[in-house]
């Protein structure tokens, strides 16, 4: 079975650009969460989809960022001016459903550096 | 100050060694915690979880939670250099969605032969 997976793996944008961040849940998985970790800090959650509602946002930075989960299957992540201090890693993450046994698994992360 | 704290390292162990691994904590609405492995340019994968006060065994891995002292602990019994990873604590307060987590930053562990 498929695990999360993202695209791109890496990218470089000049600041001022755009990016879109692309994830692929498990099949199956209701559940859709986005993290990211800059450089020396902690992995942080920015939000949460279920199915394609929007389940909690609190984690969002600013309105720079947009996610969306049209149709409920795969998210993506959109960070439009990218600015310097948005490089770091984007991981997605996916779970069944959100009761206290379920596992969340990870993707690989996506990469991104602003220059 | 940080929800959590945790010790980034780097760790350096010899193999067979017991390894221990901490994190303190601030939320006292802090009832769920877990520990993930992270290989290298891989995403986090959860190893233990427990959400009450005392410990959980699993094969090499001891996952320890002390409530009163907001203190979490990970031991590794018979460390391999396979266990090699960064280790992150992460935790979940009560009543938010399971997939809300607060990390730790993670400490960096090498097992060497």
């Amino acid at each position: 079975e498929a695990g999360v997976t993202q695209f791109p793996s890496h990218s470089v944008i000049e600041k001022g650009q755009t990016v879109t961040l692309r994830c692929d849940p498990i099949s199956g998985h209701d559940n859709l969460y986005w993290y990211r970790r800059v450089m020396g800090k902690e992995i942080k959650f920015l939000l949460h989809f279920v199915k394609e509602s929007k389940q909690d946002e609190s984690g969002m930075p600013n309105n720079r960022f947009l996610a969306e989960r049209t149709g409920g299957t795969y998210s993506t992540l959109k960070v439009q001016p990218a600015e310097l201090e948005d490089s770091g890693v984007y991981f997605c993450a996916s779970s069944q459903d959100w009761t206290i046994r379920n596992t969340i698994y990870f993707g690989e992360g996506s990469w991104l550096t602003v220059v | 100050q940080k929800e959590v704290e945790q010790d980034p390292g780097p760790l350096s162990v010899p193999e067979g060694a017991i390894v221990s691994l901490n994190c303190t904590y601030s939320n006292s609405a802090f009832q769920y915690f877990m520990w993930y492995r992270q290989y290298s340019r891989k995403g986090p994968e959860l190893l233990m979880y427990t959400y009450s006060s005392g410990n959980k065994e699993d094969g090499r891995f001891t996952a320890q939670v002390d409530k009163s002292s907001k203190y979490i602990s990970l031991f590794i019994r018979d460390s391999q250099p396979s266990d090699s990873a960064t280790y992150l604590c992460a935790m979940r307060a009560g009543g938010t969605s399971y997939g809300k987590l607060t990390f730790g930053q993670g400490t960096i562990l090498t097992v060497h032969p």
